[in-house]
């Protein structure tokens, strides 16, 4: 099974500065997908920024990049240079994709979420 | 294309009522999800389909649920005799096979049950 723990329900940050959400997860697969996605009160799941569990390099997208610690199994996001348009919910999710047995058809688990607010 | 779309954006029922939810996703996306999220948690796993086939149900889709993807394209959620309880928002989601990048979400059904 899988597990995600989002510890932080609330960070707040200052316009144009740099936040980290943190992200544990858990998990005996070897292979597996790390995501961050942004929901803004519309409700609508925005992709963020994906990590391959055998990727070696740490992933960035834009102002996004995550912080992956395979051996801490750690997912942290970092937000640079915050706008007050990222002021949203943040939920790291896993894919497991362990298809021997043929059993994870890509669904995701989430954490909790992070509500973040940039405040100008 | 738009992305993947649900209808109604809202709803609201009475308690012992059955609701129906569409979804229709990205059309050249095999794989379709549905994940039930309440207020202040995350997103939890519903349903998956791999073209029409319902392959995997969770736990939390009790005999009062029932997900279709008749041709492979839209797919329905029905909910029989609402409880309170079913009260939450209801995603879609598409993605490709293989879908490293590819989950879309679209903006979800809120359901109230009174």
């Amino acid at each position: 099974a899988q597990k995600i723990t989002q510890t932080q329900p609330g960070m707040f940050v200052q316009e144009k500065e740099a936040v980290t959400l943190d992200c544990t997860y858990d998990t005996s697969d070897q292979s597996y997908g790390l995501f961050w996605y942004k929901q803004p009160s519309s409700g609508e799941m925005i992709f963020l920024i994906y990590q391959g569990s055998y990727d070696e390099q740490n992933a960035t997208e834009g102002r996004y990049s995550l912080n992956f610690q395979k051996a801490r199994k750690s997912a942290n996001l970092v937000i640079s240079a915050s706008q007050l348009g990222d002021s949203a919910m943040y939920f790291c999710a896993m894919r497991a994709d362990n298809y021997a047995g043929g059993t994870s058809y890509g669904k995701l688990t989430f954490g909790q979420g992070t509500i973040l607010t940039v405040h100008p | 294309d738009t992305g993947v779309s649900q209808d109604p954006r809202h709803k609201i029922t009475k308690r012992g009522q059955n609701v129906t939810f569409r979804c229709d996703p990205i059309s050249e996306h095999n794989r379709l999800y549905w994940y039930r999220q309440t207020l202040g948690q995350g997103p939890e796993f519903l349903t998956y389909f791999q073209n029409e086939a319902q392959l995997e149900k969770s736990r939390l889709l009790s005999d009062r649920f029932s997900a279709e993807r008749p041709k492979g394209s839209f797919s329905t959620l029905e909910i029989q005799r609402t409880e309170q309880g079913d009260s939450a928002m209801y995603l879609c989601a598409s993605s490709p096979d293989g879908g490293n990048y590819g989950y879309t979400f679209g903006s979800g059904t809120r359901l109230t049950v009174v």
